[in-house]
């Protein structure tokens, strides 16, 4: 959907180290977004990202970084994994703001912290 | 943020109408109020998006009171592909999806 490919589909590694993960947009959409999924908490917003260079924090964000050097790339970064951050990860993109700008989501990635 | 409230589940049979309502009691009058769906081991999928009164697309129907106090997604003679969770988000017209929250979704499962 929306031409959005997240990589890798699946990483296990281990805690303490640094993972960056990868969303690419073929849409030219403006807006991108890095949310989490688990159990009995739905997705939350982690950071977004307005424009290139632009971005900001959402509801989970301690421990996650993120970069947009290109309208089409947005890397979420977790500069020291721990187990907690176990989780599924999903990248979306809207075109713009308002009602005419549903979020479009990539299929995620799975993580393991062990 | 306008909060929502949906069943956890809900299971159906092939053939059937399920309907999903939300309650979302403290909506301003800028939100508009955006179905999605989800597959296991993908992402959330747009379904429909309203404001008031109905809408209709090829998938489902959205139907709003005049107090916009709940909504009802409507899916018409389901399938066992229609198995997923439905997510209710109440939203700002003019906001963009960092001003959306996901709340715990409706599991509906479709029996043979």
């Amino acid at each position: 959907d929306a031409g959005i490919t997240q990589s890798p589909r699946h990483k296990v590694t281990e805690t303490g180290t640094p993972v960056t993960l990868r969303c690419h947009q073929t849409e030219n959409h403006r807006y991108m977004y890095w949310y989490r999924q688990d159990p009995g908490h739905g997705l939350r917003l982690i950071h977004y990202s307005y424009g290139v260079k632009d971005t900001d924090k959402g509801e989970v964000s301690d421990g996650y970084s993120v970069s947009r050097s290109k309208t089409e790339d947005f890397l979420l970064t977790l500069e020291s994994a721990t187990s907690s951050q176990t989780s599924v990860y999903f990248c979306a993109t809207t075109l713009g703001t308002g009602i005419n700008s549903p979020l479009h989501f990539g299929n995620g990635t799975r993580l393991t912290v062990t | 943020l306008a909060k929502t409230t949906q069943p956890i589940s809900m299971d159906s049979y092939e053939g059937q109408e399920v309907n999903i309502t939300c309650s979302h009691n403290n909506i301003a009058t800028n939100d508009y109020i955006t179905w999605y769906q989800q597959f296991p081991s993908q992402g959330p999928r747009f379904i429909i998006q309203g404001y008031k009164t109905k809408v209709t697309n090829e998938v489902a129907s959205l139907f709003i009171p005049a107090d916009r106090k709940s909504s009802t997604l409507s899916l018409p003679r389901v399938s066992l592909s229609d198995t997923a969770v439905y997510y209710c988000l109440v939203g700002e017209i003019r906001a963009a999806g960092n001003k959306l929250t996901f709340g715990g979704g409706t599991r509906v499962l479709v029996k043979p």
